[in-house]
């Protein structure tokens, strides 16, 4: 079992839809990372968060919306998704951000 | 900017029969590289850290080597439950960046 939760595990929705994807970790973590995975390819790194404030954002477009509402807690709200952002969405964290990255079991999206 | 890469893409072993897989790095200033299994639907499970050149780390039917320029994951005499995607990632040594790079994975499958 790991350490870091995800909710839901899978989630249908319609390109006009807006849903919010949860992650939890009480490992006293203070880094918290966001991926999105296709298959057969490797993690794609999305946002970072260290100490609860938004460090790094690779570039992702603005219907992905990041919040850290505290250190153990980590959210993403979608808004207006397209068919190609179907992939398997990874929550990881770490201790200070230069130590191990511990990912949870993610969650399987759909966009119809 | 930092480079990964894995081989072989994919490898399929008879239960016993010992190999190695190979990541190549480029990264400017090493800070870590880390070594995960990843499982089909599941998140990336964290295996080895290593830091510099010479280090080990063994777990189980695992051992992790590291070069300047590449780290191998050994394995002894697998079993059927070592089937999994193996993924690299480099972390580099630049202040206030906790971002990973990863290589494209080895998928690896044992057979009985």
């Amino acid at each position: 079992d790991t350490e870091v939760t995800q909710t839901p595990k899978h989630l249908v929705m319609g390109m006009t839809n807006k849903k919010s994807l949860k992650c939890e970790q009480h490992m006293g973590h203070r880094a918290m990372y966001w991926y999105k995975q296709k298959a057969k390819k490797p993690p794609e790194l999305m946002f970072v968060y260290s100490y609860e404030k938004l460090s790094i954002n690779e570039s992702v477009p603005s219907r992905f919306s990041p919040e850290c509402p505290n250190s153990s807690l980590l959210n993403l709200h979608l808004h207006a998704l397209q068919p190609e952002d179907s992939a398997l969405y990874l929550c990881a964290s770490s201790q200070d951000g230069f130590t191990p990255q511990h990912f949870g079991d993610g969650t399987r999206l759909s966009i119809l | 900017e930092d480079q990964v890469t894995q081989s072989p893409e994919a490898l399929r072993l008879q239960e016993g029969e010992s190999s190695s897989l190979n990541c190549s790095y480029t990264v400017s200033g090493l800070r870590g590289l880390f070594w995960y299994r990843q499982d089909p639907g599941k998140g990336p499970e964290f295996l080895f850290t290593l830091y510099s050149a010479g280090e080990e780390k063994e777990k189980e039917r695992l051992k992790a080597t590291l070069t300047k320029k590449e780290s191998f994951l050994h394995i002894t005499a697998p079993k059927p439950e070592d089937s999994a995607t193996y993924l690299c990632a480099v972390q580099a040594r630049d202040f206030g960046n906790e971002k990973l790079t990863f290589g494209t994975g080895t998928r690896l499958t044992i057979i009985p």
